[in-house]
């Protein structure tokens, strides 16, 4: 078993609609939940971190972390064709090394 | 200001030679990571550089691998003996030496061994 887990999709949606995407980990040492999107043959863009548990948001962007139940969630609202992207979740730790784990990424299709 | 660049952008090899990838990081920022991006694994990290420390190889795959950082900047990331499995896009990111959960990616090596 991985240790970050993250359902690949693809998850299609129509554009406006609220995407949630969703990570879970193993890992109790994980105090950092990062969201990277990327772009076909690009590579990862930091979205945004959160800091243990929490929400953190960013326009249309919102992260969740529980780490009670070590899942963490990232929520898109009013989607754009633009969002169309694979969102991979990654985690570190200052006990799990300075290196990131990452989830296996979700790719999102947003339809015009 | 200028992102972490990587050359070559595409990288064609027989397999059993040797490559080379380069990465040039974010003025300023003190800690380079390189990573693997595969199809069948994901992204897997490989090393760390964090200053004037030994840098954390754990993640390297087999002693084929290997990487050194000259004047605490520039990164070359060396494969000898290329194999088939080998065949990924070898990203490089890199960090403020107190913010590792920031780290900032360059667009990548893709890697093709033939």
């Amino acid at each position: 078993q991985k240790e970050v887990e993250q359902d690949p999709g693809p998850l299609s949606v129509p554009e406006g609609a609220i995407v949630s995407l969703n990570c879970t980990y193993s890992n109790s040492a994980f105090q950092y939940f990062m969201w990277y999107r990327q772009y076909s043959r690009k590579g990862p863009e930091l979205l945004m971190y959160t800091y243990s548990s929490g929400n953190k948001e960013d326009g249309r962007f919102t992260a969740q972390v529980d780490k009670s139940s070590k899942y963490i969630s990232l929520f898109i609202r009013d989607s754009q064709p633009s969002d169309s992207a694979t969102y991979l979740c990654a985690m570190s730790g200052w006990d799990a090394g300075n290196m990131l784990t990452f989830g296996g990424g979700t790719r999102l299709m947003v339809k015009p | 200001g200028a992102g972490v660049s990587q050359s070559p952008s595409n990288k064609v090899t027989e397999k059993g030679k040797d490559v080379e990838l380069r990465c040039d990081p974010i003025s300023g920022h003190t800690a380079l990571y390189w990573y693997r991006q595969s199809l069948g694994q994901g992204l897997e990290f490989l090393i760390y550089f964090q200053g004037n420390s030994a840098p954390d190889k754990s993640g390297l795959p087999s002693d084929r691998f290997s990487a050194e950082r000259t004047g605490g900047s520039v990164s070359t990331l060396t494969i000898q003996r290329t194999q088939q499995e080998d065949s990924a896009v070898y990203l490089c990111a890199s960090s403020s030496w107190d913010t590792s959960y920031e780290q900032y990616f360059g667009p990548g090596t893709r890697l093709t061994v033939t």
